[in-house]
């Protein structure tokens, strides 16, 4: 089955700087393509979905890239703030009725004031 | 706005004992799922159904079973609970195997 290796596992930046989180899948087949954020305690919110080929999205202060050729989906926090520090996970859906996600295992994102 | 209620949001259970952990969502989604995430781990789906009386195995379903009576309702139920078992549970939704997953909120469980 699908495979979904996020890295890195910890990431710790300075207020302003950029975060980039990279996730690589194995099943060349999968289609869509989702980041969540997750708080402490908290639920997953979705951050973007991405559906595309090769697709660039562009959300509130991220941006997400999808590389199907590489099967490789990155998340870029442009000028990451103290807000910002989460969980991050992305999630790889196959292209079957199922509709299952496969989860990486996540990327703890700290930003220091 | 969609809506996937859990309940209960937090259980302590004796190890060996029953634990039926409950979903709820009124979305009108086919698909529901049962996923599991351990700390500092992504989730892992345990059991997942897209119809009515009828749920599929996912990547980790021992220990587990699944009830879906009903479209709105998708139970997730430990037989024998075991200290392994201790996670958070987290239920989503779906509408098609192609749209947005609405996750609730979880269920903390604790087997001791």
């Amino acid at each position: 089955g699908e495979q979904v290796e996020q890295r890195p596992p910890h990431l710790s930046v300075r207020e302003g700087d950029s975060a980039v989180i990279t996730c690589t899948y194995t099943d060349p087949n999968s289609y869509y393509f989702f980041w969540y954020k997750q708080e402490p305690g908290a639920s997953l919110q979705l951050l973007m979905k991405v559906f595309s080929s090769t697709e660039i999205n562009e959300g509130q202060g991220f941006t997400v890239l999808l590389n199907k050729k590489d099967k490789r989906l990155s998340l870029n926090l442009t000028a990451a703030h103290p807000g910002d520090s989460a969980a991050y996970f992305c999630a790889v859906s196959e292209n079957t009725n199922t509709g299952k996600l496969t989860f990486g295992d996540g990327t703890v994102l700290t930003v220091k004031p | 706005e969609a809506a996937v209620t859990q309940s209960p949001r937090s259980k302590v259970a004796v190890t060996g004992g029953k634990v039926t952990l409950s979903c709820h969502q009124t979305n009108n989604h086919d698909y529901m799922y049962w996923y599991r995430q351990d700390t500092g781990h992504g989730l892992r789906l345990i059991h997942y159904s897209y119809v009515a009386d009828s749920t599929e195995k996912g990547d980790i379903p021992d220990g587990y079973k699944a009830s879906r009576p009903s479209q709105e309702n998708f139970s997730l139920i430990l037989e024998l609970a075991s200290l392994s078992q201790t996670a958070v549970y987290f239920c989503a939704s779906r509408g098609g195997h192609n749209t947005e997953v609405f996750f609730g909120k979880g269920t903390r469980l604790t087997v001791v």
